[in-house]
């Protein structure tokens, strides 16, 4: 079946460096990767979407790769900062109807 | 605000009640999904709406009966929900159905914090 993992459940760093965050899926070929944030008690938000043709993509201090023969995509926030904390949701387009699949997401502290 | 709306916020209901969900996109957009997030689960794809049809039922039990009456709304109406139904349910739109491939980055309402007794 299709799987999608997300490196780990959390993640620490402090202000001013890089996060990098892991989405690995297995037992399908999304064309399309999503990656969405979501803050507590609220729903997710929209941020990028990589096709599987581009290698990378980036939106300010936000960038994403999409590595199709490793099945894995990387999201990087540089010059982090405490209001990027948050959960990071990574979401390969694709599935079986060609629906979202979502990952449990990576919970973001960005320390001062 | 991200252009769509859901209420209640929050809703505590018993096991024998009846319930609706409401969601509202103010964004023209021509599908609406609704999910479950349950606590350390990823998000659970339940039901997708393209233009007032229905176009998938994720093996919901019948307990939750989805109605689209319009493009811009969205209803969930609960009946005899059980403990482990409680979680957050949000509803999304996006402009493209998911399904017919394509971009379809999906817009999340806040959701509603269901609590079942």
């Amino acid at each position: 079946s299709q799987k999608i993992e997300q490196n780990s459940e959390a993640l620490n760093i402090q202000e001013g460096k890089t996060a990098t965050l892991t989405c690995n899926y297995t037992n399908y070929s999304p064309a399309y990767l999503q990656w969405y944030r979501q803050d507590p008690g609220r729903g997710p938000v929209f941020l990028l979407l990589i096709r599987e043709n581009e290698k990378e993509k980036r939106k300010e201090r936000l960038k994403v790769t999409f590595d199709t023969t490793l099945k894995q995509s990387l999201f990087h926030i540089t010059a982090s900062q405490p209001a990027d904390s948050a959960t990071y949701l990574c979401a390969p387009q694709g599935g079986s109807q060609g629906n979202l699949i979502f990952g449990k997401g990576t919970k973001l502290s960005v320390k001062p | 605000e991200t252009g769509v709306t859901q209420t209640p916020r929050h809703l505590v209901m018993g096991m024998t009640n009846k319930k609706s969900l409401k969601c509202e996109q103010h964004l023209g957009h021509n599908a609406m999904y609704w999910y479950k997030q349950s606590a350390k689960k990823p998000l659970e794809l339940m039901f997708v709406y393209s233009l007032e049809e229905r176009v998938e039922n994720n093996s919901v039990p019948s307990r939750f009966s989805p109605e689209c009456p319009n493009s811009s709304h969205l209803f969930l109406h609960l009946h005899t929900l059980q403990p482990e139904d409680s979680a957050l349910y949000l509803c999304a739109s996006s402009q493209r159905l998911c399904q017919r491939g394509g971009l379809c980055e999906q817009y999340f309402g806040p959701g509603t914090r269901l609590t079942v007794t």
